[in-house]
């Protein structure tokens, strides 16, 4: 198996633009997580999905962030605009059914703003 | 609510020397816990968990943890360190009835010197 697939894996882009990130869950995997690192605040999650609907998105840190999971092998998370504190490293994970089940976490993007 | 202390923000230790990296969590019933390691510029890897039974657990590359309800503790140990091990190290803690969200610790970066 690929393991989780995010891209790009590096994003630079100027403030006020929209950046789209990719996200693909592993093969069967039915839940899906995004997550913020940064140094500041370490690992935030900001939204999870179970069988493409979303779930919990209390972490989404304002309305400029948006996140969609259109089928069991796609979710995108966008930002619009983008600032400066968005740059951080954003992290997809995927988990099978089944209670207890760890998940699995893809790359991450780094993301920068300028 | 949950919450995950790691008291250790940084480690260093010499190749071959034990290890035992803290975490102490807040949780009114059994936790779901587990150690996950970041290595640079990857994604999270898990090296174990604990949902129930022995109290002992065993993980990859050599890693256990050892739960102690009476401490509210999951410490990571090994016995030997090897260079390879320098990384990130994040403890987390789930609910045990939905372990959909994971509160992850501020993590320990861990230093290998030879």
């Amino acid at each position: 198996d690929a393991g989780v697939i995010q891209s790009p894996r590096h994003e630079v882009t100027e403030m006020g633009q929209e950046v789209t990130l990719r996200c693909k869950p592993i093969s069967g995997h039915n839940s899906l997580f995004w997550y913020r690192q940064t140094m500041m605040r370490g690992l935030e999650l900001l939204i999870y999905f179970n069988n493409n609907v979303p779930i919990d998105d209390s972490g989404m840190p304002e309305d400029r962030f948006s996140a969609k999971m259109p089928n069991a092998s796609f979710s995108t998370l966008k930002i619009q605009p983008s600032e400066p504190r968005d740059s951080a490293v954003y992290f997809c994970a995927s988990r099978s059914p089944g209670q207890g089940d760890e998940q699995y976490f893809g790359p991450g993007t780094r993301l920068t703003v300028t | 609510a949950q919450s995950v202390t790691q008291p250790d923000i940084h480690i260093t230790v010499s190749e071959g020397a034990s290890l035992e990296l803290r975490c102490n969590y807040s949780y009114g019933a059994t936790p779901y816990l587990f150690w996950y390691v970041q290595s640079p510029g990857q994604g999270l890897q898990l090296l174990l968990k604990y949902f129930s039974g022995d109290t002992l657990v065993q993980g990859i590359k050599g890693f256990e943890a050892e739960f102690k309800r009476s401490q509210s503790s999951f410490n990571l140990r090994k016995p030997s360190v090897h260079w390879s091990d320098a990384a990130e190290y994040f403890c987390a803690v789930g609910r045990s009835y939905n372990t959909d969200k994971l509160i992850f610790g501020t993590g320990t970066r861990l230093q290998v010197f030879p």
